[in-house]
């Protein structure tokens, strides 16, 4: 599988926007991009995912380098739930499972 | 529509004990995973199934630990017996087939197993 890697940790001030980074300088082709985040005692959850071109939805946006060997991920504002550990993972076009490595803690801060 | 539950959120039990965690998909979800997070690390892979076939189980240390998913459904992973070693949350996720790269996964919110 290919690597990413985030920083340890972030903080950020409430209703300010956060960019949470994730770097994949070994992506192959057909790997998508995929983010989760895991709350406090809770499993991790989809965020978004994308492959060549920026993807919005409700929660975020991922914005991906036109290499393809970085990414992106765009709170617009965030609240104290935004609170989390945030992962960064590619994922094969096959029916491969999600590796997770060990992810962006990010604080809120009010 | 329901998440994907799992019980009992927490157990504690001595070393050597078995124990046994319970998990039942989103309806219609023919993709299922077991996961297992330690303190301060990402979950890990322990074994995916394809309705009521185990597709990858190279990570289930199958000396102790065993799985099954009777009629492709709800999903038992046991531990026989538990080592101080196993404390950890196991994660139960589901998604539907075909989805592959392009769909989500499902997470349950764990049981937390505590071994003294």
């Amino acid at each position: 599988d290919a690597k990413t890697t985030q920083p340890n940790s972030m903080e950020s001030n409430e209703e300010e926007p956060v960019h949470l980074p994730c770097n994949h300088s070994t992506i192959s082709g057909t790997d998508y991009i995929h983010w989760y985040r895991q709350l406090p005692s809770q499993g991790p959850e989809y965020v978004i995912h994308g492959l060549t071109s920026n993807v919005n939805n409700r929660m975020a946006s991922l914005a991906i380098a036109e290499d393809r060997k970085s990414s992106t991920l765009i709170l617009h504002r965030a609240t104290l739930r935004d609170a989390a550990v945030y992962y960064c993972i590619l994922r094969y076009s096959g029916n491969t499972p999600l590796v997770f490595g060990k992810g962006t803690r990010l604080s809120v801060i009010a | 529509e329901a998440g994907v539950v799992q019980s009992p959120r927490y157990k504690i039990i001595e070393k050597k004990q078995p124990v046994a965690f319970w998990c039942n998909p989103i309806s219609g979800h023919n993709t299922l995973y077991w996961y297992r997070q330690n303190l301060g690390q990402g979950p890990e892979l322990l074994i995916r199934y394809e309705n009521e076939e185990a597709v990858d189980d190279s990570q289930l240390p199958k000396d102790r630990f065993s799985a099954e998913r009777l009629k492709g459904v709800d999903s038992t992973l046991k531990i026989q017996p538990a080592e101080l070693g196993d404390s950890a949350v196991y994660l139960c996720a589901s998604s539907p087939r075909g989805q592959g790269a392009t769909g989500g996964y499902t997470f349950g919110s764990g049981t937390r197993l505590t071994v003294v």
